[in-house]
């Protein structure tokens, strides 16, 4: 099972939007509606942001969102605030009853 | 609320073994699913295997597979992780995780589904090195 393909970086300005995107196969992203992000400080477990494509955890930031369309996954986040900056991974149920993550993207706000 | 308490740091030598833990606090193990999640330095977030007690199963990407193996005593609310034959590219942060899952049976055999891990340990740093 191959990692799903994030892009490395994305940046933005504080009040800007961002879309990270998320491409799988048919046997992950494509085949359920299973794709959760994650929010990754440095030094720091990750976090749940989003889980089934657009479901947001309580006590997250509703300018968080999740979409997909065929197999990508998109994370968008609104109103870029400098506590925004960490690394995001996306991740995936597998037909081989497995999950697969992302490479991982690291977003920086300029 | 749950929290997950890993074991210590280890520091292993090449082709010995090691054996991780975590401790589910607030809660049983049933109806979860749990994974085991690692990050070597400078690299993403790798799923190394999942069990899910309810079911008795255990899945592991082929990555893995004769490699790791995870088990659950749902006596003290405890998973248990061992890797084998480590190497030093097995020199990462390992986390356990929980969340919703479960199992189908078909004739041809389950399928599982870890949905996704809402809650993640503390953390485990495994070093290898000779």
């Amino acid at each position: 099972q191959s990692a799903l393909t994030q892009p490395a970086s994305v940046s933005g300005s504080p009040g800007q939007s961002i879309t990270i995107s998320c491409t799988g196969t048919s046997s992950d992203v494509g085949g359920y509606n299973y794709v959760s992000w994650y929010q990754h400080p440095p030094g720091k477990a990750p976090k749940l942001m989003i889980y089934d494509v657009n479901f947001r955890p309580s006590g997250v930031s509703n300018r968080f969102s999740g979409s997909k369309s065929g197999n990508t996954a998109s994370l968008t986040i609104s109103g870029l605030q400098a506590e925004d900056e960490a690394d995001y991974y996306c991740s995936s149920s597998t037909s081989s009853s497995t999950v697969v993550f992302g490479g991982g993207t690291k977003l920086t706000v300029l | 609320q749950v929290h997950l308490v890993q074991s210590g740091a280890e520091v292993k030598k090449p082709g010995s073994s090691v054996k991780v833990s975590c401790k589910a606090s607030g809660g049983t193990l049933n109806n979860y699913a749990f994974s085991w999640v690692r990050q070597a330095p400078g690299q993403g977030l790798e799923w190394m295997g999942g069990i899910i007690p309810i079911s008795a199963t255990e899945n592991y990407p082929q990555k893995f597979q004769g490699r790791v193996t995870i088990t659950a005593d749902e006596s003290t609310s405890t998973l248990y992780m061992e890797v084998r034959s480590l190497r030093s590219e097995d020199t990462a942060v390992y986390y356990c995780t929980r969340g919703p899952g479960g199992c189908s049976g078909y004739d041809w055999g389950n399928e599982c589904f870890y949905y996704y891990m809402d809650v993640w340990g503390t953390g485990t740093t495994v070093t290898v090195s000779s």
